[in-house]
């Protein structure tokens, strides 16, 4: 079974400047979750998509950064504009379903950010 | 606001079981522990959830203490490819997943 696509793997930009991600989830797999993980931390859950709807975008700094899942599959991750303290790996990940089993979540290989 | 409390780094030789523990002395009846690993450079993995009884999967055990206030994942036998950042998870099992900063595992040739 092909495993949670992202891409690119990395990228590079100054501050100011936008720039997206792109997550393809594994196939069939209804809950996509985007996470931001900065250098010597744990990841942190941004946003969470139920097929295309959100159903947890608390930690999201909704001024900056937006998300979409058109058609419930693919989802993309923008920032606009960046700052210095956006610089982290950005991990997509999915899973089957809701619920304690839901948790069983498969990550991408992360896009590593690194802002000028 | 970290519901669990794991050690911050361990070693272990390759070939014997290592053992992981994890305190949750404030977890509720219904939540379940939860445990992932990252890989250097790659995306978290799945490990292994319980809720009261103990758990056995290809991967790894997961030994809950009768009171649930902790745990321990056992990997049998270490190998260098199980070097890695261990995180323990304790949620109602419908809700986001709250990282720690883990238990950092060097497996020692």
């Amino acid at each position: 079974e092909a495993g949670v696509a992202q891409s690119p793997r990395y990228k590079i930009i100054e501050k100011r400047q936008s720039v997206a991600f792109w997550c393809n989830p594994i196939s069939g797999h209804a809950t996509l979750y985007w996470y931001q993980q900065i250098l010597g931390q744990g990841p942190k859950l941004l946003i969470q998509f139920q097929n295309n709807g959100v159903v947890d975008d608390s930690q999201l700094p909704k001024d900056r950064f937006s998300a979409e899942r058109l058609k419930g599959v693919d989802s993309t991750l923008k920032i606009q504009p960046a700052k210095l303290e956006d610089s982290a790996v950005y991990l997509c990940a999915s899973s089957l379903i809701w619920g304690p089993r839901g948790n069983e979540q498969f990550f991408g290989p992360g896009t590593r950010l690194t802002v000028l | 606001d970290a519901k669990t409390t794991q050690p911050p780094s361990m070693d272990c030789a390759e070939g014997r079981a290592a053992n992981l523990p994890c305190n949750h002395s404030t977890i509720s009846g219904n939540e379940y522990v939860y445990w992932y690993r990252q890989i250097h450079s790659q995306g978290p993995q799945y490990i292994i959830h319980g809720l009261k009884n103990n758990e056995t999967n290809e991967m790894a055990s997961l030994i809950i203490t009768e009171d649930r206030k902790s745990s321990t994942l056992i990997l049998p036998h270490a190998t260098l490819r199980d070097t890695a950042v261990y995180y323990c998870i304790v949620n109602f099992g419908n809700e986001k997943l709250t990282f720690g900063t883990g238990t950092r595992l060097t497996i020692i040739p």
